[in-house]
C-alpha cells in the first residue's frame, strides 16, 4: 500500500523567509504526486501536480516542488513566503490506476507566518 | 465553474437519526469521492464513484451509505452513527479519463462538519 510521510508537522516563519516542507512516499510503481494547501476556513486547493517530465514542477503563488525519484521525495519550496501563506500543506500521493484517483495524503504541515 | 458544493455546512445528529449529505458539482466530472477528516488528520478516502457506479469502498462501515443519482449529484446517507464518526465530510470530483495516468485534479468542496451526539 502506498503511504506519505511529512516530517515537519508545525513550522514557523517570519516573513521573507525560505520555506521547504518534507514529503516522502513509499510506492514502488508509477505514481502522481501533488501539494494540496487548506487556508483557515477554506477548502483543500491544489498548489501544483507532478505526473511525468520535467521534476521541478512550479504551482501558484510562487511555490514549488521537486521529485527526486531515487529518494522517493516530493519537497515543497517556497524562496520567501508572505503572511497569507499562513495555511495546513498536504502532500498526496496518487496511484496511477487510470480514470479515477485512489489517493492517500499525508498527515499534513501547519505552516505559521509571522509578519 | 470550478466550484463543488456540499450541503449542509454543519450537523448535529443523535445516534438514532437517520440524515444525508449531499455533494454537487458541474464541471462534467464523472469521478466524485467522500473522504472523512478529523481533526488535525489527513483526509482519509471513503468512497470513489465513476460513472455512478461505486468503484472503491474503503472498508467503511455499513452505517455509511453513498449514493451517485446523477452525473452531478452525491450523496452520503447516514444511520445509527456512533461519536467516533464526528469529523469533516469532504466531498471531491475530477475528470474520469479512461486510460488515463491518474494525474487529473481534483476539486474538493467546503465539507460538512458532523457531529453525533
Amino acid at each position: 500500500a502506498q503511504s506519505v510521510s511529512q516530517h515537519n508537522h508545525h513550522v514557523i516563519l517570519s516573513e521573507a523567509a525560505s520555506l521547504e516542507l518534507g514529503c516522502n512516499y513509499s510506492y514502488g510503481g508509477t505514481v502522481n504526486l501533488f501539494w494540496y494547501v487548506q487556508y483557515p476556513g477554506q477548502h483543500l486547493q491544489l498548489l501544483l501536480k507532478y505526473f511525468s517530465g520535467d521534476p521541478l514542477v512550479k504551482g501558484i503563488k510562487g511555490f514549488e516542488a521537486e521529485f527526486i525519484k531515487s529518494k522517493f521525495s516530493f519537497n515543497l519550496r517556497k524562496p520567501s513566503v508572505q503572511w497569507s501563506d499562513t495555511a495546513e500543506y498536504f502532500c498526496a500521493v496518487n496511484r496511477a490506476s487510470g480514470g479515477y484517483q485512489k489517493v492517500t495524503f499525508g498527515t499534513g504541515t501547519k505552516l505559521q507566518v509571522i509578519p | 465553474d470550478t466550484e463543488v458544493t456540499q450541503t449542509p455546512k454543519h450537523l448535529v445528529m443523535g445516534m438514532t437519526n437517520k440524515k444525508s449529505l449531499k455533494c454537487e458539482q458541474h464541471m462534467g466530472h464523472r469521478a466524485m469521492y467522500w473522504y472523512k477528516q478529523k481533526a488535525k488528520k489527513p483526509p482519509e478516502l471513503m468512497f470513489v464513484y465513476s460513472y455512478e457506479k461505486l468503484s472503491i469502498n474503503e472498508s467503511v462501515p455499513s452505517r455509511f451509505s453513498p449514493e451517485c443519482p446523477n452525473s452531478s449529484l452525491l450523496n452520503l446517507h447516514l444511520h445509527a452513527l456512533q461519536p467516533e464518526d464526528s469529523a469533516l465530510y469532504l466531498c471531491a470530483s475530477s475528470p474520469f479519463t479512461s486510460g488515463g495516468a491518474g494525474s487529473e485534479t481534483q476539486y474538493f468542496g467546503p465539507g460538512t462538519r458532523l457531529l453525533v451526539l
